[in-house]
């Protein structure tokens, strides 16, 4: 059975700073994975999507990288804001099927 | 990018009704949607897949005659919370699948308190 794990559970930063969150999953074997937020009482807007076959993805401050053979990922954001304070979920697609596993998330708090 | 609506946003029922959820896929079809719930600061929970026109498939511990869902389009599912109890109070979302299984669009989700 799959299992996700997202380190850290919570993170607090100053504005400015560069950051990485940790994802790491047991079964190597996915078709894809994600990089989710969710905001308080929200829905998740999708943020990066990585093929197995890629080693990372970017879209403006977010970059996305993925080891699939030790099964990790990593998301960076460079120079926080305040508006990135969110929760951040990891979850994997499997080569199996469609469902997608989730992390536990990290929550994020940028201080001013 | 693709929109995945659910109606209503919010809803509180008193225990012992029943309360349906929607799910549509606004700009394409969705040939396989997934029902998730979420409790406060946790993750997501796959509760069911639904693909249009068959019975759907539900996840361990998640009872079927409780929530029942149905995928009768490819545009629209429903989740029925059947006899609402308080501890059926949660965040549910939806996502939806498009034909190429290349990524899942999530809904905005529904609050339902059951008092």
């Amino acid at each position: 059975k799959q299992e996700v794990t997202q380190i850290p559970a919570a993170l607090s930063v100053p504005e400015g700073e560069n950051l990485v969150l940790n994802c790491s999953f047991t079964d190597s074997a996915i078709y894809n994975l994600q990089w989710f937020r969710q905001d308080p009482g929200k829905g998740l807007t999708s943020l990066l999507l990585i093929q197995s076959s890629q080693r990372e993805q970017t879209s403006g401050r977010l970059n996305a990288s993925l080891d699939k053979s030790s099964g990790r990922s990593t998301l960076y954001i460079a120079a926080s804001q305040p508006g990135d304070s969110a929760t951040y979920l990891c979850a994997v697609k499997e080569t199996s099927g469609s469902r997608l596993t989730f992390g536990e998330g990290t929550q994020l708090t940028v201080n001013p | 990018g693709a929109v995945v609506s659910q109606h209503p946003s919010r809803v509180i029922c008193k225990s012992g009704t029943s309360v349906k959820i929607e799910c549509r896929s606004l700009d394409f079809q969705a040939t396989t949607m997934f029902w998730y719930r979420q409790f406060p600061k946790q993750s997501l929970m796959l509760m069911a897949t639904s693909n249009e026109g068959s019975k759907a498939t539900y996840e361990q511990g998640v009872e079927k005659d409780k929530f029942l869902i149905n995928h009768a389009s490819l545009t629209l599912s429903t989740l029925t919370v059947t006899s609402a109890h308080p501890e059926d109070s949660s965040f549910y979302i939806c996502s939806a699948l498009s034909g190429g299984f290349y990524e899942q669009y999530f809904g905005p989700g529904t609050r339902l308190t059951v008092t």
